[in-house]
């Protein structure tokens, strides 16, 4: 079955406690992206990847890290996580190389950083 | 980030009725426009990926316009059901490979 899947999809951590969240596709997809959400705002976008080691800042950058060291997979690093980081986190992957295919999403991790 | 706008907010319809919605974005440099579907407690699950002016698009009772020109798109429910409460995303995209997403229509189908 496609899917991207993402771990944990809960997670309750504190201030400054390196954590990572995990993303893994089975489609082959070259383009893949990390998104949050946050209510009353749309997805804003992270970071994303056009392709293997080839990674690029979104919207909403600070805070984060990323790699993409394999196609398949693409995590998400919070070095050290704060408050205004509690959010729900969306992976997405898309066949295309670019954003004229459309995105498949992960189930969503949401992190609350206490 | 660029202003991807979605109105209304919400939205409450009879079963049966037929509903719209507008997304609105940048007219300039488009490249383009995705709707996705969010039920909750799941995943955004695509609907439709446009790119050309006057494109409309169907999956069953669903239906999407777009207008480039002046920077719009539909999204059309015909004969609603319970099944389509869900909350619509839109996002744009100029030829910058980013995708600016809308904060969606939150759709509640009343039975």
């Amino acid at each position: 079955e496609a899917q991207v899947t993402q771990n944990p999809r809960y997670l309750i951590t504190v201030t400054g406690k390196k954590l990572t969240v995990t993303c893994s596709q089975n489609m082959n997809h070259e383009y893949m992206s990390w998104y949050r959400q946050d209510p009353g705002l749309g997805l804003r976008q992270i970071y994303y990847s056009m392709n293997v080691e080839v990674t690029d800042k979104g919207d909403v950058p600070e805070g984060y890290k990323v790699s993409r060291k394999e196609k398949r997979n693409f995590p998400l690093i919070l070095e050290s996580p704060s408050p205004n980081q509690t959010s729900l986190y969306f992976c997405a992957s898309s066949l295309l190389g670019d954003v004229t295919g459309e995105l498949f999403f992960g189930e969503g991790s949401r992190l609350t950083v206490l | 980030i660029l202003n991807v706008e979605q109105s209304p907010q919400s939205l409450h319809v009879q079963e049966g009725d037929s509903t719209n919605f507008t997304c609105s974005f940048p007219s300039s440099n488009f490249y383009a426009l995705h709707w996705y579907r969010w039920e909750t407690a799941k995943s955004p699950e695509a609907l439709f990926v446009m790119t050309l002016n006057g494109d409309e698009k169907k999956k069953g009772r669903i239906s999407a316009t777009l207008n480039t020109k002046e920077g719009y798109s539909y999204l059309y429910i015909k004969g609603s059901q319970p099944e389509d409460s869900a909350t619509y995303l839109c996002a744009f995209s100029s030829n910058d490979y980013k995708l600016s997403f809308g904060a969606g229509t939150t759709v509640t189908v009343r039975a």
